[in-house]
């Protein structure tokens, strides 16, 4: 393993509530990333953070927010969450990001059901 | 629109078989390819990555990169039924915003069945 927990791992909620998904990383790398992967979509990036307070947004970033304090920890929030939100999550790092070459490595997942 | 795209399978092929799965980009900007397996509930493992034209090997795994083609397959040779997964390409782009990152951009997965 990567060093990567992802918390909850399972989640059930209802339309409207609020949610946020933690991704805790023991490698000090500066790179983190959050995707999900939905059928016949596959990985699309949400978010990404290239250090600490430095956030940017991927390809489905609406809906999403994203703190990071400290460099271990990345965190996904949905502030109102919605049925078209439910899917698994994943996490990613990566040691720079930088380069073309540096390999992001993925967390477990958590898989988050909407009702 | 930059596009990733791969046969989604099922392939079948019997034990000890060669399995090839491709996968094709869009973006000739396109800097780095890998190759992660994902078994089904688990998440994407990292298997193989090239930067360069031409083939490169590790153990029972070539990947090809063809970039005037825009092309990059996977070769498993004696393919064993731990090796049915789905198996995502991933192409590396710089992205135009934030610190000057390269961001992936992943096919949808081939499903592959290596039949006993």
């Amino acid at each position: 393993d990567a060093g990567i927990t992802q918390s909850p791992r399972h989640k059930v909620t209802e339309t409207g509530t609020p949610v946020t998904l933690r991704c805790h990383q023991t490698e000090n790398h500066r790179y983190m990333y959050w995707y999900r992967q939905d059928p016949g979509h596959g990985l699309r990036l949400i978010h990404y953070s290239y250090g600490v307070k430095d956030t940017d947004k991927g390809e489905v970033s609406d809906g999403y927010s994203v703190s990071r304090s400290k460099t271990e920890d990345f965190l996904l929030t949905l502030e109102s969450a919605t049925s078209s939100q439910t899917s698994v999550y994943f996490c990613a790092i990566s040691p720079s990001g930088g380069r073309s070459t540096d390999t992001q490595y993925f967390g477990p997942g958590t898989r988050l059901t909407v009702l | 629109q930059k596009e990733v795209e791969q046969n989604s399978g099922p392939l079948s092929v019997p034990e000890g078989a060669i399995a090839s799965l491709n996968c094709t980009y869009s973006d000739r900007g396109s800097q780095s390819f890998f190759w992660y397996r994902q078994y089904s509930g688990k998440s994407p493992e990292l298997i193989m990555s090239i930067y360069s034209n031409g083939d490169k090997e590790d153990g029972r795994f070539t990947a090809q990169l063809n970039k005037a083609s825009q092309y990059v397959s996977l070769l498993i040779r004696d393919s064993q039924p731990s090796d049915s997964a789905t198996y995502l390409c991933a192409v590396a782009l710089l992205a135009y915003s934030g610190a000057g990152s390269y961001q992936l951009t992943f096919g949808k997965g081939t499903k592959l069945s290596v039949i006993p």
